[in-house]
């Protein structure tokens, strides 16, 4: 099974900061890779699908780059809204496999 | 407007069984292949099982396989879940996904809890 590693764990961020949270594949999934974004109490919501194509009515402040083993999810300025766990997805290989999350905290 | 509503969870022993329903609306199910993913508690997300279009194809977690048992009725826009054989690391809140293509979901439901004890 693909193992997929998010860094950081945790954040503790300002309003208006740039974020990045980073994901790390075990194996190459090409672009096979999409971000969720879940709220407490929430179910998730997709953000980005195949690595760097914005989902319908996601803010344009969020974008996600990379191929192959690495990628990235930004987060240009960011809002009090924006403060959730982030899980990368890949569906390049059964079975898929989520992150363990970004969760995302307002200093 | 799509709507995926999650019905049949609750608490059960080790060993019990239950069913989850998955009531589709706002789409046509039959054109989607679709989805059981599960989160426990404080945890990230887990993959549970999937199923193609037609009903012909279907994957299980390794976790889940032999126990749970996906399946699909077009006609009546649901999706189940056949959970056997239930342990106490089942317990998770298990939401109905719908793949819009190469596997990314696009819409989840509000999830049901499963909650597996003695």
């Amino acid at each position: 099974e693909i193992v997929l590693t998010q860094s950081p764990d945790f954040q503790s961020v300002t309003p208006k900061e740039t974020v990045t949270i980073t994901c790390r594949a075990s194996q190459s999934i090409v672009t096979a890779l999409h971000w969720y974004q879940q709220k407490p109490g929430q179910s998730p919501k997709v953000l980005i699908k195949h690595a760097s194509q914005s989902a319908p009515g996601v803010p344009s402040r969020f974008s996600g780059s990379g191929s192959g083993t690495d990628f990235t999810l930004t987060i240009n300025s960011l809002e009090a809204e924006d403060v959730a766990a982030y899980y990368c997805h890949q569906s390049s290989t059964l079975p898929y496999t989520f992150g363990q999350g970004t969760k995302l905290e307002i200093k | 407007e799509v709507q995926l509503l999650e019905s049949g969870g609750g608490s059960v022993q080790p060993g019990g069984s239950l069913r989850l329903s998955c009531a589709a609306s706002g789409f046509t199910l039959k054109n989607y292949a679709m989805n059981w993913v599960r989160q426990a508690p404080g945890r990230g997300p887990e993959w549970v099982s999937g199923i193609s279009v037609s009903g012909d194809n279907r994957n299980y977690a390794d976790s889940v396989k032999g126990r749970f048992t996906i399946s699909r009725d077009n006609s009546n826009n649901t999706l189940y879940l056949q959970m056997n054989s239930l342990r106490v690391e089942d317990t998770a809140i298990y939401y109905c996904t719908k793949d819009y293509s190469s596997g990314w979901f696009d819409y989840w439901g509000q999830g049901t809890l499963v909650t597996v004890s003695s």
